[in-house]
C-alpha cells in the first residue's frame, strides 16, 4: 500500500533559523509530490509541488523542496523561519488520480 | 485563480439534523472532493465525484451522502447528524483528466459542530 510519513508532528524553530520538514513516502514508482500549507482555520494553500525538471524545487514564502528518489524523500526546507510561517504542513502525494495526505507537521516559530 | 468557495466557515447543529454542507468552484473543475480533517488523523477523503451526477466513495463514506446536480457545485450531505462527525470539512477541486504534478485546489473549510 501507498504511504506517505511526516517524520515529525510537531517543529519549533526560532525566528531567524532554519526549518526542516520531513517527508518520506513509499512507492515503486516515481509519485508527484506537494507541499501544502494551513494556517489557523483556513484551507491548504500550495506551496510547492514536484516536477521533473529538477529534484531542488521553490515555492512560494522561500520554501524550497529536495527530492531524493534514492531515499524516497522529499524534505522541506526554508533558510530562515519568520513568523508568519507558524502553521500546519502537509506532504502530499499523488498516485494515479488520488491524493494521499500525510498526517501534518505543525510549524512553530519561537521570537 | 482558483476559488473553492464553502458557504459556511463555521456551523452547530444537532444530534439527528439532516446537514448540507455545500461548496462551489468557479474554475470549470471537472473533479470535486471532500475532505474530512481531524487532529492526528490528517485529511480523509470521503466522497469525490469526476462529473455531474457521478459519484465515488472514498475512505470514510460511512453516514455521509453527495450531490452534484451542477459542475461547479458538490454539496456533503450528514443525513442524521452524529456527535463523532464533529470536525473540519474541506472542499477540493481539479481539473481532469488529473495526472502528474496537477494539484488539488482547496476551500476554506467549514468547522462543524454537532451537539
Amino acid at each position: 500500500a501507498q504511504s506517505v510519513t511526516q517524520l515529525d508532528s510537531h517543529v519549533s524553530v526560532s525566528e531567524g533559523t532554519p526549518v526542516l520538514l520531513r517527508c518520506n513516502y513509499s512507492s515503486s514508482y516515481s509519485p508527484s509530490l506537494f507541499w501544502y500549507v494551513q494556517h489557523p482555520n483556513k484551507g491548504l494553500q500550495l506551496l510547492l509541488k514536484y516536477t521533473s525538471a529538477a529534484t531542488l524545487v521553490k515555492g512560494i514564502n522561500g520554501f524550497e523542496a529536495e527530492f531524493k528518489k534514492s531515499e524516497t524523500s522529499f524534505h522541506l526546507t526554508k533558510p530562515s523561519a519568520h513568523m508568519s510561517d507558524a502553521a500546519e504542513y502537509f506532504c502530499v502525494v499523488r498516485w494515479g488520480n488520488q491524493f494521499y495526505f500525510g498526517t501534518g507537521t505543525s510549524l512553530t516559530v519561537i521570537p | 485563480d482558483v476559488k473553492v468557495t464553502q458557504s459556511s466557515r463555521y456551523l452547530v447543529k444537532r444530534t439527528g439534523e439532516k446537514v448540507f454542507l455545500e461548496c462551489v468552484q468557479d474554475m470549470d473543475h471537472e473533479n470535486m472532493f471532500w475532505y474530512r480533517q481531524d487532529p492526528g488523523l490528517g485529511l480523509r477523503l470521503i466522497y469525490f465525484s469526476y462529473d455531474v451526477k457521478m459519484k465515488e466513495k472514498g475512505d470514510i463514506p460511512e453516514g455521509y451522502s453527495v450531490s452534484r446536480e451542477k459542475k461547479e457545485r458538490f454539496s456533503l450531505i450528514l443525513e442524521s447528524a452524529s456527535t463523532n462527525q464533529t470536525s473540519m470539512y474541506l472542499c477540493a477541486s481539479e481539473p481532469a483528466p488529473a495526472y502528474g504534478n496537477q494539484p488539488q485546489h482547496f476551500g476554506d473549510g467549514t468547522r462543524l459542530s454537532i451537539l
